[in-house]
């Protein structure tokens, strides 16, 4: 069965680091991406980051760039990643999304892994 | 970055009664490839979102067929037949055509 599992979450203080995990399974992180998409409580869906066949590329979006890094660990199969200098505004639920080829069709979710970040 | 505006925000509907959410973007979303990546997810209360349909009418596996996407262009359209009460969330577009992908702002479907 495909499969994808958050870890990792907690709470911070701001300005603090946090790294949160997805754990694939039923498929290669070697020829699919994942995606991590967050929602702040009570609102919308945000994404935040994509890593493209287990690191040939990735992006991120403007308000976590040069804050956020996304790593990969094949033989583990599980996609990190890894949150600094973290705002209020990063308070969230973290979803992990992918497992398919094409970029940003977030195939499948995982449950989420919470980040709270206090002042 | 593409603006991806849902319309209505809250849609009451009566059981067995039809629904339609219309999502628009603000440019073209037909990718270099051709195909245009715009895709529905449902979120049920307390749940992850889970994807209905992808590049634009596509349906998921294990999704009921009272479920449609249609559109083209930058108008697109979901369509549920005759709601039922499970159908009960909140439903996303977005479109992964451009980067970066961007979200519709939600479609709160409740039964009145």
């Amino acid at each position: 069965e495909v499969q994808l599992l958050e870890s990792g979450g907690g709470l911070v203080q701001a300005g603090g680091s946090l790294r949160v995990s997805c754990a694939a399974s039923g498929f290669s992180l070697r020829n699919s991406v994942i995606n991590w998409v967050r929602q702040a409580p009570g609102k919308g869906l945000e994404w935040v980051s994509i890593i493209i066949r287990g690191g040939t590329e990735t992006y991120f979006a403007d308000s976590v760039k040069g804050r956020f890094t996304i790593s990969s660990e094949i033989s583990k199969s599980k996609v990190y990643l890894q949150m600094n200098s973290l705002r209020v505004e990063d308070t969230a639920m973290y979803y992990c999304a992918g497992g398919g080829t094409d970029w940003f069709s977030f195939d499948i979710w995982g449950q989420g892994t919470v980040v709270t970040v206090s002042s | 970055d593409v603006v991806m505006t849902q319309s209505p925000l809250s849609l009451p509907v009566t059981l067995g009664q039809p629904a339609s959410i219309s999502c628009r973007s603000g440019q073209s979303l037909v990718h270099s490839d051709g195909n245009i990546y715009l895709h529905w997810f449902q979120q049920r209360p307390g749940q992850s979102p889970r994807r209905l349909i992808y590049k634009i009418s596509e349906r998921d596996s294990g999704v009921p067929d009272r479920f449609s996407g249609s559109g083209s262009g930058t108008d697109f359209t979901l369509k549920i037949s005759r709601v039922e009460a499970e159908d009960v969330g909140v439903y996303y577009c977005v479109q992964g055509t451009h980067l970066p992908p961007t979200f519709g702002q939600g479609t709160k479907v409740e039964i009145k």
